[in-house]
This record gives structure tokens, C-alpha cells and sequence, in this order.
């Protein structure tokens, strides 16, 4: 299956700063995909990053808030702006991954936002 | 939006029992997941489920994908501590803006030995 590196796996950041979550795969990949977990929930999609074309945001995410990049076929960034506490959440990066008939997750970004 | 209704919410079993989860849904969808996530990581995919009736075992696993592709189970057999964790069903459509997972709320399975 293909293995995801996300860093940072955990962050504790000021209110109002920005985070940039980056994911690495090693494989090349057409989607990549960006999900917030908040505690005690389930997964939400943000975004799903195309190389070569800005990213899809599902409904009740913005590009302001959550921009992202994706540079190369490998390779994505996640930033959370003008963070508050109620960012506070795990974010995963995914990638469908034909191998395993479904799609693969990353370990996860835990952020605090204090 | 779409959404999965998992249930249940939660699951204490004594070691070695039998579990059974289950999703349900208002829209078709075109693939059924399963997956579990353990404390600090990602989730894991379990199994994957394709046509509509398939029914996959995967060890003690066995997911069905429901005749009207709009609901999934998961059975676990002769539980064991190790099962703890969040179980989670996903469903899977694809749209002509690309694949989209929607996610059920999850089940958290305690296992006392």
C-alpha cells in the first residue's frame, strides 16, 4: 500500500498564527485528499488537491482559511490561518490507493490551538 | 450533504464474543469501507466492498454490502483486546468533480479480557 509521512504529527499553536500540515507519498497520485477530525468525531473532507489546479473545497471550507498546495504528484500542503481554539482538531491527509482497493491515510496532524 | 448513520455508537464485549456494527443511508453509493483507527494514528482500511450483495471476509472480518447500496455491515468473530478502537464505515461516490469518501459517525469498541 502507499506510505503517507505527514508532518508536523503534532503542533500546539497561538491563536491567530497559521500551521502548514505537509504530506508526502511515495507514489505518484492523481488526488490527494484533506480531512478534519475533531475530537471525539468523525472525518470531514476539506479539500481534494489536484496537481496542476487549485483544490476543491467541500461546503463550509474556504480557500482563506485553508489554502493548500500541491506542487508535484507526491507532495501536498495543508495551511490552517488565523488559527482560534475551535481548529483544534486532527487533520489527515489520504490518497485513493488502487493497491489496497480503497483509500490510505496518513498518521495525522494533532493540533492545540491555545 | 450526504450522511451515514453508524450504529452503535458504542460497543463493551467481554473477549471472545461476536460484534456486529452496521451503516445505513439515504444515498446509493458505489463503494462500501470499513476502517478502524487506533489512538493517534489514521484509520486503517479493514475492507472494501464493490458490487451491491458482496459479502468479504477478511480473517475475523466479514463486511456485506447491502442489496440496495445503501447500507453496509461489519461482523467481527471471537473478539480479542486488540480489537479495541473506532471502527468506521465510508462510502465512496464517484462524481464528475472526482471520488468522494463521506464518512458514518463511528463505533468504539471496548474489549475487556
Amino acid at each position: 500500500s502507499a506510505v503517507i509521512s505527514q508532518k508536523p504529527s503534532r503542533d500546539i499553536c497561538q491563536r491567530g498564527t497559521s500551521l502548514t500540515i505537509q504530506c508526502q507519498v511515495d507514489s505518484q497520485v492523481t488526488m490527494m485528499f484533506w480531512y478534519r477530525q475533531q475530537p471525539g468525531q468523525s472525518l470531514t473532507l476539506i479539500a481534494t488537491a489536484n496537481q496542476g489546479s487549485e483544490a476543491t473545497y467541500e461546503s463550509g471550507f474556504v480557500i482563506d482559511k485553508f489554502p493548500i498546495s500541491r506542487p508535484n504528484l507526491t507532495f501536498s500542503t495543508l495551511t490552517v490561518s488565523n488559527m482560534s481554539p475551535e481548529d483544534s482538531s486532527i487533520y489527515l491527509c489520504s490518497v485513493e490507493d488502487r493497491t489496497v482497493g480503497g483509500y490510505t491515510f496518513g498518521s495525522g496532524t494533532r493540533l492545540t490551538v491555545v | 450533504g450526504q450522511q451515514l448513520n453508524q450504529s452503535p455508537q458504542s460497543m463493551f464485549i467481554q473477549e471472545g464474543e461476536d460484534v456486529s456494527m452496521n451503516c445505513t443511508s439515504s444515498s446509493i453509493f458505489n463503494t462500501w469501507l470499513w476502517y478502524k483507527q487506533d489512538p493517534g494514528e489514521g484509520p486503517v482500511l479493514l475492507i472494501a466492498l464493490y458490487k451491491a450483495g458482496e459479502l468479504t471476509s477478511n480473517g475475523r472480518l466479514t463486511a456485506q454490502f447491502g442489496i440496495t447500496r445503501k447500507d453496509s455491515f461489519l461482523n467481527i468473530s471471537a473478539s480479542i483486546p486488540s480489537d479495541v478502537g473506532i471502527y468506521f464505515c465510508a462510502g465512496q461516490r464517484r462524481e464528475t468533480s472526482g471520488s468522494r469518501l463521506t464518512f458514518g459517525e463511528g463505533t468504539q469498541l471496548t474489549v475487556n479480557p
